[in-house]
């Protein structure tokens, strides 16, 4: 069956310039994550999606990032006026549920802010 | 404040040895855990994991072992293979929410 897929695999764009990062999960996943993973670290929690409740976007570290789901299905993370600190891996991942559980993970998106 | 740590960055084992990565944890909250294995140009992928009522838990070539008292746990893989040869990142978590906290990622290598 079809994966978690992210679009566009790479991205490259002006300082202050807005990018738009998409994400397609798993069918019937409920969960939906964002991640940032930047060059040598970890993975990053930006923001959690569950369903129809309010997202936890205690992860987004700053204001110029925002990050919307359409019900169960496509969600994309905006980030305005980028940054050369935000280039970085961003991954996203569905889940069927609340964990703990398995998140299976998209390609991600290699943004660089030149 | 990391708190879930893979201090060896990187390993390098000779193909049909062991490799043992490991992975520290600070929060004894954590109760459930997952190792995930990432090659290049592709999104991680869950590889096993364990609860904390467990001390061990086995799939194939893949162990991961769960010191509580430590808070430590490793993934073992005997055999390693060339194939093995990826980054690989533990996670821990508490039953009931949905944060994932990740470590810094171990990146390995069999030699053939």
């Amino acid at each position: 069956g079809a994966g978690v897929s992210q679009s566009p695999s790479n991205k490259v764009t002006e300082k202050g310039k807005d990018v738009e990062l998409r994400c397609d999960p798993i069918s019937g996943h409920t969960a939906l994550y964002w991640y940032r993973q930047r060059l040598g670290q970890g993975l990053e929690f930006l923001i959690y999606f569950q369903g129809n409740s309010a997202p936890d976007k205690s992860g987004l570290p700053s204001d110029r990032f925002s990050a919307e789901r359409t019900g169960e299905s496509v969600s994309t993370l905006t980030i305005q006026r980028t940054q050369q600190e935000d280039s970085a891996v961003y991954l996203c991942a569905s889940s069927r549920g609340q964990g703990p559980g398995t998140q299976y993970f998209g390609p991600g998106t290699r943004l660089t802010v030149l | 404040d990391q708190q879930v740590k893979q201090n060896s960055p990187s390993l390098s084992v000779q193909e049909g040895r062991i490799s043992i990565l490991n992975c520290d944890y600070t929060n004894s909250m954590f109760d459930y855990f997952l190792w995930y294995k990432k090659y290049p140009a592709e999104g991680p992928t869950f590889l096993i994991s364990i609860s904390s009522i467990k001390d061990k838990n086995e799939d194939g070539r893949f162990t991961v072992f769960l010191n509580k008292s430590a808070k430590h746990l490793s993934l073992h893989i005997v055999p390693s293979q060339p194939g093995d040869s990826a980054v690989y990142f533990c996670a821990a978590t508490t039953s009931g929410t949905y944060k994932y906290i990740f470590g810094t990622g171990t990146r390995l290598k069999v030699l053939a």
